[in-house]
């Protein structure tokens, strides 16, 4: 089965900062890959999806690109609302996540 | 929107079956994944099933254990799993996934079911 790897696993930012996270797929899963923001207590949210469409509402500071086997999820100037843990998933065949990073206040 | 039914707690080797009631869109049209989250551990996905056929796809470690089943009567989605243990201890999911034949990502999810398996 395809295992979906983050790094890293936590993120100390500040607000305004811009950070980035990985994700890598240890095969190819072209562009089918999800990016979801989970806060505590509350279900993920979905932010993108096909590696880099964003969701409609999500703000254009929130960005994905990749493809194949590896992937990054860029939050630009960081917001106080912006600190959770980020998930990726692939979506073909099995939706498998990623383990998670967590954005943590610096 | 989807919404779950209440909190289960069950002993270890039972089985537990938690619905997800969907509205605001045509139930049949759309897949619906089911995905499980322990204390304090990430996202795990169990499964999906289209609701139109009933057609199931399950992650290989839910395999002989989970069952996925929907009522389109009631726009109502299923998700049983048996054999029990403190390991499936987790909040539960219900999640629409992409338009039926389509590949996408979990746009609208319920607001999670406890389950807590304990002797």
């Amino acid at each position: 089965d395809i295992q979906m790897t983050q790094s890293p696993s936590t993120l100390s930012a500040s607000v305004g900062d811009s950070v980035t996270i990985t994700c890598r797929a240890s095969q190819s899963v072209g562009s089918w890959l999800a990016w979801y923001q989970q806060k505590p207590g509350k279900a993920p949210k979905l932010l993108i999806q096909k590696a880099s469409k964003l969701e409609i509402g999500v703000p254009s500071r929130f960005s994905g690109s990749g493809s194949g086997t590896e992937f990054t999820l860029t939050i630009s100037n960081l917001q106080p609302d912006d600190f959770a843990t980020y998930y990726c998933q692939r979506y073909n065949t099995y939706w498998t996540f990623g383990q998670g990073t967590k954005v943590e206040v610096k | 929107h989807l919404v779950q039914s209440g909190a289960e707690v069950k002993k270890p080797g039972a089985s537990v079956k938690v619905s997800c009631k969907a509205s605001g869109y045509i139930f049949t049209n759309y897949y619906i994944h089911w995905v499980r989250q322990a204390p304090g551990q990430g996202l795990e996905w169990m499964g999906w099933i289209s609701p139109n056929h009933g057609g199931t796809n399950y992650a290989q470690r839910f395999q002989d254990r989970v069952i996925m089943t929907r009522d389109t009567s009631i726009n109502t989605a299923y998700m049983e799993l048996s054999r029990l243990t403190s390991g499936d201890t987790a909040v539960y999911y219900c999640a629409r996934g992409s338009e039926l034949r389509f590949l996408g990502g979990l746009d609208v999810w319920g607001q999670g079911t406890t389950v807590t398996v304990s002797s």
